[in-house]
């Protein structure tokens, strides 16, 4: 089955804990993005790949770190976590610049 | 700047009424416009998209929409909605001719469908 897996889907932490989410699609795409969903505010993408090793920030890439080592990876690194990253996490992923899959998404309360 | 709005937090339609849920663009160039659904507790789902031809598009479960490049628009529309549509629905809007990975979504429109 096609899909895009996120975990955990969902966290609890508190300030300044390093964490990691980890997104993985199987469906060799190229283009894979991070979104954060906040109430009002719709989607607005963190950062994006356009393929392994290519990596360019989206509209809100402060606090947050990717990196793209293997195509089908895509992983979410909060390196000092603060209470205004609490959000809903989504990585997604798309062949070239055509329809995103979305994973389920992950629930992120920093304390 | 690429920018979408859409312009409504909420639509109520009664079912089987017609129902429209609008968005604006702003993109330099060719845009691509996408819309995505959103039901509870669920990630967002593809519904239609507009990359070049004739401004109607159809998509999933009946909806459609049309592309109007001098109102700069893309409004979703379905002729009869069901219960079954409520949900939270997204605009976006991608660059057509550059080559960048950036997405732009609207705020979200909340669509309530009553009985």
């Amino acid at each position: 089955e096609a899909q895009v897996t996120q975990n955990p889907r969902y966290l609890i932490t508190v300030t300044g804990k390093k964490l990691t989410v980890t997104c993985s699609q199987n469906m060799n795409h190229e283009y894979m993005s991070w979104y954060r969903q906040d109430p009002g505010l719709g989607l607005r993408q963190i950062y994006y790949s356009m393929n392994v090793e290519v990596t360019d920030k989206g509209d809100v890439p402060e606090g947050y770190k990717v990196s793209r080592k293997e195509k089908r990876n895509f992983p979410l690194i909060l390196e000092s976590p603060s209470p205004n990253q609490t959000s809903l996490y989504f990585c997604a992923s798309s062949p070239a610049r055509d329809i995103q899959y979305f994973g389920a998404g992950t629930r992120l309360s920093v304390l | 700047a690429q920018s979408v709005a859409q312009p409504e937090d909420q639509v109520k339609v009664a079912e089987g009424n017609p129902l429209t849920v609008k968005c604006t663009y702003s993109v330099s160039g060719n845009p691509y416009l996408f819309w995505y659904v959103q039901y509870p507790n669920r990630g967002l789902q593809f519904l239609l998209k507009y990359i070049t031809g004739d401004n109607l598009v159809k998509g999933s479960y009946g909806f459609e929409a049309e592309f109007n490049k001098s109102q700069t628009s893309f409004h979703l529309k379905k002729p009869s909605a069901l219960v079954s549509d409520s949900a939270l629905y997204f605009c976006a809007v991608r660059h057509g001719s550059s080559n960048t990975g950036k997405l732009i979504f609207g705020q979200g429109t909340t669509l309530q469908v009553k009985p």
